[in-house]
């Protein structure tokens, strides 16, 4: 069974850049041509996707992040990491990693930005 | 960008009630739709995908229905594990987008 595991510091200060690995069991990153997703959620608030990045290394961003995020893998580890620059408080969420066209989840993790 | 618009934003109804959500895209998504459960504390669950085909384990008092613009979510007979709220999402351009989210309760 598939699973997935975001990790990282739950409090990151403004204008520093949040760091988070999303750790994967079961099967390796590197099996079948899967894209790797990063999702956020704000309180109370609906879904937003980041970007994402495939087996090959390429990968998309949402326009309104693009200029301060980077998501990449690490095979040797079996993980995807996600990069956001430059943070403010809006960037408060619970950060979710996601496969291929959502099938299978992280159960996410909660990251405030303040000083 | 593609908007998602669902109604209701919220929805309050009896155990055994046949519920459902609409999410209307902005532009033509043809079948590129998903829909979500999520109950609070936890990662959103797949239901639906391409627009009409039920996740595996899923319960089959879900379906789903449309194409283009406009899409829908059933629940046949609601029950009391269905709490939570419900949103669509749609992968047929990038950036990828989510509908608002309809909360469900039960009466």
């Amino acid at each position: 069974q598939l699973q997935l595991q975001e990790s990282g510091p739950g409090l990151v200060k403004p204008s520093q850049t949040l760091s988070l690995i999303c750790t994967v069991s079961g099967d390796s990153i590197n099996s079948g041509h899967y894209y790797w997703n990063w999702i956020r959620q704000p309180a109370g608030k609906g879904l937003e996707w980041i970007g994402r990045v495939d087996t090959t290394g390429g990968s998309n961003y949402h326009p309104s992040l693009k200029s301060r995020v980077t998501i990449s893998m690490d095979t040797s580890k079996n993980q995807v990491s996600l990069k956001l620059r430059s943070v403010t408080a809006a960037d408060t969420a619970v950060y979710y990693c996601a496969r291929g066209l959502f099938e299978y989840w992280g159960r996410g993790t909660l990251v405030t930005v303040s000083s | 960008d593609i908007q998602l618009t669902q109604s209701p934003s919220s929805l309050s109804a009896s155990v055994g009630d046949r519920v459902t959500i609409t999410c209307q895209a902005s532009q033509d998504i043809s079948h590129f739709l998903n829909w979500y459960h999520q109950t609070p504390g936890r990662a959103p669950k797949l239901l639906i995908y391409d627009a009409s085909n039920l996740e595996a384990g899923v319960p089959s008092r879900f379906s789903g229905r449309g194409s283009g613009t406009r899409f829908t979510l059933t629940i046949s007979s609601l029950q009391p594990g269905d709490i939570g709220t419900y949103s669509c999402q749609q992968y047929h351009n990038l950036p990828f987008s989510f509908g608002q989210g309809t909360k469900m309760e039960i009466k």
